[in-house]
């Protein structure tokens, strides 16, 4: 069975510091890795999608990596806002299974 | 586009009694939806599968009599919370998976509806 584990759970950084946020899985033999952001109380927006034969995505601020050896992915912000601020779940999976991290907790203090 | 929506975005009700959630694609047509539902502090965890004109897949530990799902339409699931308890209290969150998805394994999420059960 397929477990995701995300490290630190909080964290807290100043305005304007580059950040890495890290996801484990167990399972190498994976489909997709997905990024999530959430607010508090709401749903999920998707940040980024590593398809299992890529190794990378970028979008703006964001680049995700991932690494099946390792089974490791990291979610790299540059420049962190205050809006950055959120909780950031990664998840693995196909389009029919994701199994999801607890996620981290991002506070950025401006 | 790909636009998910839920209604209720929050719901209180009495121990015993029944509720409704329901989950619509906006702007496609999704031939699955999935149902999630994450306590605090806690992971989103797949309650059932949700599939057009077909019964629901739930996944282990979950009572399928407690949560009613009903997928009638390619924009529409319902998660109906049967005689719900306080410890159905949770954040239920849906996703919808596009009929026409070309290379894009991607679900797309609704905003969630919170569930409080006193």
């Amino acid at each position: 069975k397929q477990e995701v584990t995300q490290i630190p759970a909080a964290l807290s950084v100043p305005e304007g510091e580059n950040l890495v946020l890290n996801c484990s899985f167990t399972d190498s033999a994976i489909y997709n890795l997905q990024w999530f952001r959430q607010d508090p109380g709401k749903g999920l927006t998707s940040l980024l999608l590593i398809q299992s034969s890529q190794r990378e995505q970028t979008s703006g601020r964001l680049n995700a990596s991932l690494d099946k050896s390792s089974g490791r992915s990291t979610l790299y912000i540059a420049a962190s806002q205050p809006g950055d601020s959120a909780t950031y779940l990664c998840a693995m999976g196909g389009s029919y299974q994701l199994t999801f991290g607890k996620g981290t907790k991002l506070s950025v203090i401006p | 586009g790909a636009v998910v929506s839920q209604h209720p975005s929050w719901v209180i009700c009495k121990s015993g009694t029944s509720v409704k959630i329901e989950c619509r694609s906006l702007d496609f047509q999704a031939t699955t939806m999935f149902w999630y539902r994450q306590f605090p502090k806690q992971s989103l965890m797949l309650m059932a599968t949700s599939n057009e004109g077909s019964k629901a897949t739930y996944e282990q530990g979950v009572e399928k009599d407690k949560f009613l799902i009903n997928h009638a339409s390619l924009t529409l699931s319902t998660l109906t919370v049967t005689s719900a308890h306080p410890e159905d209290s949770s954040f239920y969150i849906c996703s919808a998976l596009p009929r026409d998805r070309g290379f894009t394994d991607t679900q797309y999420f609704g905003p969630g509806t919170r569930l409080t059960v006193l």
